[in-house]
């Protein structure tokens, strides 16, 4: 079985950019949840999506957004980049409904703004 | 959901059994223990989960005493391959994603 597919691995950007990053779940997974990591705020949560439904968001500007499709993968999308974005952002899915603290992750979209 | 308190690095040589020791005094009736593995510039990898007394995989042992408040990850003759870093998470099985906080895991560092 096929695990989390995140693309791309890595991405350079400018400031003022906008940026889609690119997630397929396990199949047969319905949940899927979005994450950053830096080195200074550790591994904080975005927001997280089931049936094609925004379950629960982070503490994140609004210029972070995310959708997912009726086949689970899901997209997220940063506009206006600033600097502070630049981070590993995982993705994670989950089998059930209620999600899992046993999350299956992705390798991640190294994002570098410039 | 339950803070978690575990060292911030711990050193170790190859062929050791390593226990890295976690703290949760608010642990709920219904809250797991969750390990989870992080090699640099990779997402966590889901390690073992346990309730209580003792869950062994292929992998890592999870040592949970009775009154639940502290768990012990037990890695047995680490190698090289081992150094990561180590989240402990406490919380419901089932519960959304949301809710699964990473507090600054432990850094282990295997020498040969």
């Amino acid at each position: 079985k096929a695990g989390v597919t995140q693309t791309p691995r890595y991405l350079i950007k400018t400031r003022g950019q906008q940026v889609t990053l690119s997630c397929s779940p396990i199949s047969g997974h319905r949940s899927v949840s979005w994450y950053q990591q830096t080195p200074g705020q550790g591994l904080q949560f975005l927001f997280e999506y089931f049936s094609e439904t925004q379950r629960n968001k982070g503490n994140f500007p609004g210029r972070f957004s995310g959708r997912q499709f009726s086949n689970s993968r899901s997209e997220m999308n940063v506009s206006t980049l600033e600097l502070g974005d630049s981070a590993l952002y995982l993705c994670a899915s989950s089998p059930g409904q209620g999600g899992s603290t046993e999350a299956f992750f992705g390798q991640g979209t190294r994002l570098t703004v410039v | 959901l339950a803070k978690t308190t575990q060292p911030i690095s711990m050193d170790s040589y190859e062929g050791q059994e390593v226990n890295i020791t976690c703290s949760h005094n608010n642990i709920a009736t219904n809250d797991y223990i969750t390990w989870y593995q992080q090699f640099p510039s990779q997402g966590p990898r889901f390690i073992i989960q346990g309730y209580k007394t003792k869950v062994t995989n292929e992998v890592a042992s999870l040592f949970i005493p009775a009154d639940r408040k502290s768990s012990t990850l037990s890695l047995p003759r680490v190698s090289l391959s081992d150094t990561a870093v180590y989240y402990c998470l406490v919380g419901p099985a089932y519960s959304s994603a949301s809710k699964i906080i990473f507090g600054s895991g432990t850094r282990l560092s295997i020498r040969p």
